[in-house]
């Protein structure tokens, strides 16, 4: 299996600019998440999705951030307008949350895009 | 609301001493799950172990143990014999349901010399 998939792995982008980041996840997986990684802040998670479903986006900063899963192999991480602050490492990650399945509740995170806005 | 807190911000030691790190955590659920990540100077978020509330036992993987101790609410990792390649930020997180989101500590930098 590859693993949880972004890209792109460096982003380096001017304020205002909009900035999108992809992730993968792994196969099979029924639940993705989105961190957001800062020196200030530490690891923080923006949203997560369940069946391609957002379940919880309590995290995202503010209306400049938006997330989408389409499918369930697919998801993006969207920022528009983008600024300064915004940057950090981003990751996303993984999982299988079924009963009697192994590894169940392991999130398996992939290399993350580090997110550089000038 | 969950809380996880590493009081260790930093670490040295020199190779082949052990060292443990601190966790402790706080929710009201009575059904939880921690983990330890291990974050090397790639930046790779690196699972390495989950335990379930209801199962106190302790664990040993090679030069890896945890001490989880439901009383004091606590999850402490401990290398024995550490290595220079042992050299990582440490991360134990916590969660309330299987699959939901991880609730992360400020991590354990920990620096391992030759």
């Amino acid at each position: 299996d590859a693993g949880v998939i972004q890209s792109p792995r460096h982003e380096v982008t001017e304020m205002g600019q909009e900035v999108t980041l992809r992730c993968k996840p792994i196969s099979g997986h029924d639940y993705l998440f989105w961190y957001r990684q800062t020196m200030m802040r530490g690891l923080e998670l923006l949203i997560y999705f369940n069946n391609n479903v957002p379940i919880d986006d309590s995290g995202m900063p503010e209306d400049r951030f938006s997330a989408k899963m389409p499918n369930a192999s697919f998801s993006t991480l969207k920022i528009q307008p983008s600024e300064p602050r915004d940057s950090a490492v981003y990751f996303c990650a993984s999982s299988l949350a079924r009963p009697g399945v192994s590894p169940y509740n392991e999130q398996f995170f992939g290399p993350g895009t580090r997110l550089t806005v000038l | 609301a969950q809380k996880v807190t590493q009081a260790q911000t930093e670490i040295s030691v020199v190779e082949k001493e052990d060292v443990t790190l601190d966790c402790v955590y706080e929710t009201r659920d009575t059904t939880y799950y921690l983990f330890w990540y291990k974050q090397p100077p790639s930046g790779e978020l690196v699972f390495l172990i989950r335990r379930n509330s209801f199962d106190e036992q302790n664990e040993i993987s090679g030069r890896y143990s945890w001490n989880f101790q439901k009383s004091t609410s606590s999850f402490n990792f401990t290398i024995t014999a550490s290595q220079v390649v042992d050299s990582a930020v440490y991360f134990c997180a916590l969660s309330i349901n299987a699959g939901n989101m991880l609730t992360f500590g400020g991590g354990t930098r920990l620096m391992v010399k030759p």
